[in-house]
This record gives C-alpha cells, sequence and structure tokens, in this order.
C-alpha cells in the first residue's frame, strides 16, 4: 500500500483557472509533510514545508494547508510559468531522517 | 555561488562498466543522500549518510554503492549488478536546525546505459 497517494495524476489549466493538487498519506508520525516543484530534467525546488495540522504556508500564487491526512496544494490564479511537476514527501517517525515520495502531479497551464 | 552541484549532467555507459556520479555540497549540511527517479514512479532512496564515515542503505541499494570521506562529497557508484541503471538520479541535502527540517535537491545526473 502507498503511504503518500497524489492526485490528480496530471491536471491542465487555462490561465487564471484556480484549482488544487492532493497529497494524502497513511503514515503513523508524521513529522513534516514537503512539497517540492520540478521542472523537466532538473532537480526539485524546495516550497514548503507543513508540521502539524492547520498550518498554513504561501509563496506567490501556491499555498500548501495540512490536516490529519492530508495536504492541498492551491494554485490561485495560475500562470503558464507554474506549469511543472508538484511532487509532495513525508517524513514520518517510522521512517527516520528519510522522506517518502508520491509520484507527483503533472500541472500544464494553456495560456 | 552556493548549493550541490552533481555532474556530469549527462552520461552515457556501456552494459557492464561501473560509473561514479559526482554530488559535492557547500552549504555545510551534514546528511546527504541519493535518489533514483524513473517516470511515473515516487523518487526512490538508494543511500543516504547523516555523517562523514557513515552511510546507511535505502529501499533501493542493491547494485549500487557510495562513499563519504569528507562532508562536501558523496559519490554514488552504479555498478554492473545493478540491473537497470537507466534512470533521473538526484542527490540532496538536508538542513536541520532544532525542528526544521529541509531537503535541498541538486541538479541531477541522467544516466543512460546501453
Amino acid at each position: 500500500e502507498d503511504q503518500v497517494t497524489q492526485s490528480p495524476e496530471a491536471l491542465r489549466l487555462q490561465e487564471g483557472e484556480s484549482s488544487s493538487l492532493n497529497c494524502s498519506y497513511t503514515v503513523s508520525g508524521l513529522r513534516g509533510l514537503f512539497w517540492y516543484r520540478q521542472d523537466p530534467g532538473k532537480g526539485p525546488e524546495f516550497l514548503f514545508t507543513l508540521y502539524s495540522a492547520g498550518e498554513e504556508k504561501e509563496k506567490e500564487r501556491l499555498k500548501a494547508t495540512l490536516t490529519k491526512k492530508e495536504s492541498f496544494l492551491h494554485i490561485t490564479a495560475p500562470k503558464p510559468e507554474d506549469s511543472a511537476t508538484y511532487l509532495c514527501a513525508v517524513q514520518a517517525v517510522e521512517y527516520g531522517n528519510k522522506l517518502v515520495f508520491g509520484a507527483g502531479t503533472i500541472l500544464r497551464v494553456k495560456s | 555561488d552556493g548549493g550541490i552541484t552533481q555532474s556530469p549532467k549527462y552520461l552515457f555507459r556501456k552494459e557492464g562498466q561501473n560509473v561514479t556520479l559526482s554530488c559535492e555540497q557547500n552549504l555545510n549540511h551534514d546528511a546527504m543522500y541519493w535518489y533514483r527517479q524513473d517516470p511515473g514512479q515516487g523518487l526512490r532512496l538508494i543511500y543516504y549518510s547523516q555523517i562523514v564515515n557513515d552511510f546507511q542503505k535505502g529501499d533501493i541499494a542493491e547494485g549500487y554503492s557510495v562513499s563519504r570521506e569528507k562532508k562536501e562529497s558523496f559519490p554514488l557508484t552504479v555498478t554492473s549488478a545493478q540491473k537497470n541503471p537507466t534512470a533521473f538520479y538526484l542527490c540532496a541535502t538536508t538542513r536541520t536546525t532544532g525542528l526544521i527540517y529541509e531537503q535541498y535537491f541538486g541538479p541531477g545526473t541522467r544516466l543512460t546505459v546501453t
């Protein structure tokens, strides 16, 4: 059973059409949930870490939220340059200092 | 210029040859990690090291080896025993300050074995 599941696998939006990406997890003892942006052929770029349920963080058009079972990455009025793969990862007590990654959501924003 | 450097960006090898991927960091982070990324899959951990001269196997260590002789360097060797070595390889470091934990990635090396 996957510990971290991201949905949808792919998402196509029109420029300005707001939406959300989901990351659900089944680990126990969550220590942190991480969001990354990855452009094709490049390493993931760190976006946010969320540590406890109810926490929210924002960066430009992105806002990440966390509950006890899932996290959402809200994208407000996206632009074509927001097109990328968004990765979610969790750190949990059972994994020590290792992160467990989801498979990612491929976002395409068309102008 | 601070950060994580991986070289080369692209690497081509013949089947049966060992190949070493470089990872260097000047962030003064203690922990370093190697991941493998395949299309449609999440990042999978190969090896990690939390201090110099010590490292642990990740989830898919078979066919790989590492060393950590210096804090700044964590090279990964892909041996001929690795059955499917063609992939995108990512090196990462971790900043841990109190309760803060952040993992940063290098630009990656794409290895193609034919």
